[in-house]
């Protein structure tokens, strides 16, 4: 099976701005979550979408938002972008509930 | 306190050694536990899951849990410099797919 995959693989945006970031799961899987990943705060939970509906939340402002299409591929978005929003973000795909594989990770950067 | 603990390291092994890798989390309904490989650069890596008390083994990789305690464990047997990487221990609680990761212990095996 291929494996989860993210696009794109490195951005660069410019403060105030505005991206969208988008992750295809593991063929059959269900469950899409998204991760935070900083040198600071290490890895840190996002949102998780299951069955096009938003099922966990973390502690991150509305400025990163999330959603899930029928065929399981997942969108988030991160609006009026801050210089701290510089980080890895990781798509995890799972079956309905289990294991949890990561994709390769979008590498956005704002100057 | 942290929620998932583990120790920075760096942890350094002579190969052939065994490395031991230690985590304590703080929720007790904690019902997953998992140890991920992350190497410079890449993304996290699943290498084993445990969900029940005892010992798990895969190859050269064991991982042990003690729910009493709060405590997961992974052993590395006849360590390779190839193992040298960042390893993450992830825990999920009830109901849904958020994983709370600790820190990361930095293993480097010396040849």
């Amino acid at each position: 099976k291929a494996g989860v995959t993210q696009t794109p693989r490195y951005l660069i945006k410019t403060r105030g701005q505005q991206v969208t970031l988008s992750c295809s799961p593991i063929s059959g899987h269900r469950s899409v979550s998204w991760y935070q990943q900083t040198p600071g705060q290490g890895l840190q939970f996002l949102f998780e979408y299951f069955s096009e509906t938003q099922r966990n939340k973390g502690n991150f402002p509305g400025r990163f938002s999330g959603r899930q299409f029928s065929n399981s591929r997942s969108e988030m978005n991160v609006s009026t972008l801050e210089l701290g929003d510089s980080a890895l973000y990781l798509c995890a795909s799972s079956p309905v509930r289990g294991e949890q594989y990561f994709g390769p990770g979008t590498r956005l950067t704002v100057t | 306190q942290k929620e998932v603990e583990q120790n920075s390291g760096p942890l350094s092994v002579p190969e052939g050694a065994i490395a031991s890798l230690n985590c304590t989390y703080s929720d007790r309904v904690s019902q997953s536990f998992f140890w991920y490989r992350q190497y410079s650069g890449k993304s996290p890596e699943l290498i084993m899951s445990i969900y029940s008390n005892g010992d798990k083994e895969d190859g050269r990789f064991t991982a042990q849990l003690n729910k009493a305690s709060q405590y997961v464990s992974l052993l590395i047997r006849d360590s390779q410099p190839s193992d040298s990487a960042t390893y993450l221990c992830a825990v999920k609680t009830v109901g849904g797919g958020k994983l709370i990761f600790g820190q990361g212990t930095e293993l480097s095996v010396k040849p």
